[in-house]
């Protein structure tokens, strides 16, 4: 399979611990990106890389969170000090940069108790 | 900041019956995207449409963007109980192209029934 990975597929966590998150995007797309879904809403954009330069952050993307794209191949985000309203579904997406269209893994469903 | 609104928000209908779910925006979009999204699972790519006007099929399904590519309809003939799931459309916009990440609506839940 081809396609974009994520790793974990569930995680739960304590309030207060970190947790990361691991994405390989198609092998053959510059770019990656984070998404934030919650229950009954459409993913929300975080940050995005371009190979390994993160071009864009939204103002969702708190201090508690940070990603990264060493070598512009797999990526990582990482949450410190979880909070509750932290839970939610991470999506990671990736593409080239001359089309449009961006393929999704199957997320990383986080949970904060 | 390009909002996309979608709706309905939720439908339900019988299986063998037809629906249109829209999306609309204020903003002009170089191109619109449609996902289709199962419980626990991510986003599936549909269809892109790029050409204001432009109409793509899909087996039973319809996409068609405006010709001010500011809003899509996507149209389900004789639905399905596997058409079931979040219809997300989603667009880069035309003055953010090449830059952009996709900005997504809400999401038309559509529940078929048998």
């Amino acid at each position: 399979d081809t396609g974009v990975s994520q790793d974990p597929r569930h995680k739960i966590t304590k309030r207060g611990q970190n947790v990361t998150f691991r994405c390989d995007p198609i092998s053959e797309h510059n770019r990656l990106y984070w998404y934030r879904q919650t229950l009954g809403q459409g993913p929300e954009f975080l940050t995005y890389f371009q190979n390994e330069a993160q071009l864009e952050k939204s103002r969702l993307l708190s201090d508690r969170f940070s990603a990264e794209r060493p070598k512009g191949s797999f990526s990582t985000l990482e949450i410190q000090r979880t909070e509750q309203g932290d839970s939610a579904m991470y999506l990671c997406a990736s593409s080239l940069a001359i089309v449009p269209e961006a393929f999704f893994g199957q997320g990383t469903r986080l949970t904060v108790v | 900041t390009q909002l996309l609104e979608q709706s309905p928000q939720f439908l339900s209908i019988q299986e063998g019956e037809n629906l249109t779910v829209y999306c609309n925006s204020s903003s002009v979009f170089s191109s619109l995207q449609w996902y289709r999204q199962e419980p626990g699972e991510g986003p599936v790519l549909l269809v892109t449409v790029v050409t204001g006007g432009e109409v793509k099929k899909l087996k039973r399904l319809t996409f068609q963007f405006g010709d001010a590519r500011k809003d899509s309809s996507l149209h389900i003939t004789a639905a399905q109980t596997g058409d079931t799931g979040l219809y997300l459309c989603a667009g880069s916009s035309r003055e953010d192209t090449g830059r952009r990440a996709l900005t997504f609506g809400s999401g038309t839940r559509l529940q078929v029934q048998p």
